[in-house]
């Protein structure tokens, strides 16, 4: 099976532009799971979806959100960017949300 | 704040010899899971540990899990230059949040 993509894979942008990042999720998994991880605050969990339906969210404001599709794959957005939204941002999906989870290369996104 | 704290930060060790690292977490967990993450990479699935198992094995990896401490452990044995990466504790609890440990940077010297 093809593993989890995640397009682009780097991506420039300045403050208060917005962004939307896209992950394709191993085939047949349907929750989609997406990771903000920096240096000083590591690998933390933005949101999950699963069957189009957002189920799970972390502690991040109102800017970040995202949506799935039908075929599953998933976008997220940024919106009014920061210069601390500047991270990589990890994609991951599996069969169910608490299960393994396979990881995309990233995107990795530079605010300036 | 995240669920998962792991000690050393940083393990420097030769070739051949065993690395173990330590992950503590706060709440009640359903499972608790290891990733390796090369160089600023996607993170790969290393092993999954239930919280009714104590111990589990795969390869050279040897995980074990106290949940009355609430910690777990990851030993690598026989370690491999290709093993340099950072090592990263997942736990899910019963309010279905995933959170991840500060990770240990692990460096493997040839």
């Amino acid at each position: 099976k093809a593993g989890v993509t995640q397009t682009p894979r780097y991506l420039i942008k300045t403050r208060g532009q917005q962004v939307t990042l896209s992950c394709s999720p191993i085939s047949g998994h349907r929750s989609v799971s997406w990771y903000q991880q920096t240096p000083g605050q590591g690998l933390q969990f933005l949101f999950e979806y699963f069957s189009e339906t957002q189920r799970n969210k972390g502690n991040f404001p109102g800017r970040f959100s995202g949506r799935q599709f039908s075929n599953s794959r998933s976008e997220m957005n940024v919106s009014t960017l920061e210069l601390g939204d500047s991270a990589l941002y990890l994609c991951a999906s599996s069969l169910k949300f608490q299960e393994t989870q396979y990881f995309g290369p990233g995107t990795r996104l530079l605010v300036l | 704040s995240q669920q998962g704290e792991e000690d050393p930060q940083a393990l420097s060790i030769q070739e051949g010899e065993n690395a173990t690292m330590n992950c503590s977490y706060k709440t009640s967990i359903n499972n608790l899971q290891w990733y390796r993450q090369n160089s600023g990479r996607g993170l790969v699935h290393l092993i999954l540990i239930r919280s009714n198992e104590r111990e589990k094995h795969s390869g050279r990896l040897r995980v074990t899990l106290d949940t009355s401490k609430k910690s777990s452990s990851l030993l690598i044995t026989a370690s491999r230059a290709a093993d340099t990466a950072s090592y990263f504790c997942a736990t899910t609890n019963t309010g279905n949040q995933f959170y991840f440990g500060t990770g240990t940077s692990l460096t493997v010297i040839p």
